[in-house]
């Protein structure tokens, strides 16, 4: 089966730089997604990593280490609209592009 | 292109009666999918289809049934709806797994 953990709340300060991490469990590894979902809203997709290291999307950027089973998120000069909240994901081990969800991260962002 | 489209946004049911959850994709993806979301959870996958005529269980398929008769269209249907199955229901579909594109959810109250 699959788990992952993340934190269920992350605040921080307008133009600042925030990290939500991810650590995870899962039999098959295939790569970590990471989605954002406003309130009310559909989640969309943010960056995937299938190898070590760093992906760069403009001001987000993804993590991973496979060797830790660990990713991160990471969202630079923060604005107000980035406030939501945030989910990492893995593929399961059924061969089938099923993404098992982590319970997500609630970032509010502050003036 | 629509993307992926669901009917209807919201829905009341007493318990004990069934519906449809309309979803079409127009993007001619193979894969599709259906998730619940709970307050404070993450996505929880009910059904998936890899191709039109092959649909398999997820993690919650209890109480929900499924058809893929074309590319475009993937239905998701309550037998005889509970309390329990008051939540957010999300289409999804993919070309590749880890970037799933989601409909804008349909929020069902059974009373």
């Amino acid at each position: 089966g699959q788990s992952l953990e993340q934190p269920s709340e992350v605040t921080a300060v307008e133009g600042a730089i925030v990290q939500i991490n991810c650590t995870y469990q899962t039999s098959g590894f295939y790569g970590l997604s990471w989605y954002q979902q406003h309130d009310g809203g559909a989640p969309t997709f943010l960056s995937y990593n299938a190898l070590d290291g760093l992906e760069e999307t403009g001001r987000f950027s993804s993590f991973l280490s496979r060797s830790d089973s660990y990713g991160y998120l990471l969202l630079q000069e923060l604005q107000m609209k980035d406030s939501a909240s945030y989910f990492c994901a893995v593929r399961d081990s059924t061969g089938a592009n099923n993404l098992f969800f982590g319970t997500g991260t609630r970032l509010t962002v502050i003036p | 292109n629509a993307g992926v489209t669901q009917t209807p946004k919201f829905q009341v049911l007493k318990t004990g009666q069934s519906m449809t959850l309309q979803c079409a994709q127009d993007m001619n993806h193979e894969y599709m999918s259906w998730y619940r979301q709970d307050p404070g959870m993450g996505l929880r996958l009910i059904h998936y289809s890899v191709g039109a005529g092959i649909t398999d269980q997820g993690e919650v398929p209890n109480g929900y049934n499924v058809s893929r008769s074309t590319t475009e269209d993937f239905p998701l249907r309550l037998l005889s709806a509970a309390p329990s199955q008051t939540s957010v229901y999300f289409c999804a579909s993919s070309e590749t797994g880890f970037e799933q594109y989601f409909g804008p959810g349909t929020r069902l109250t059974v009373t």
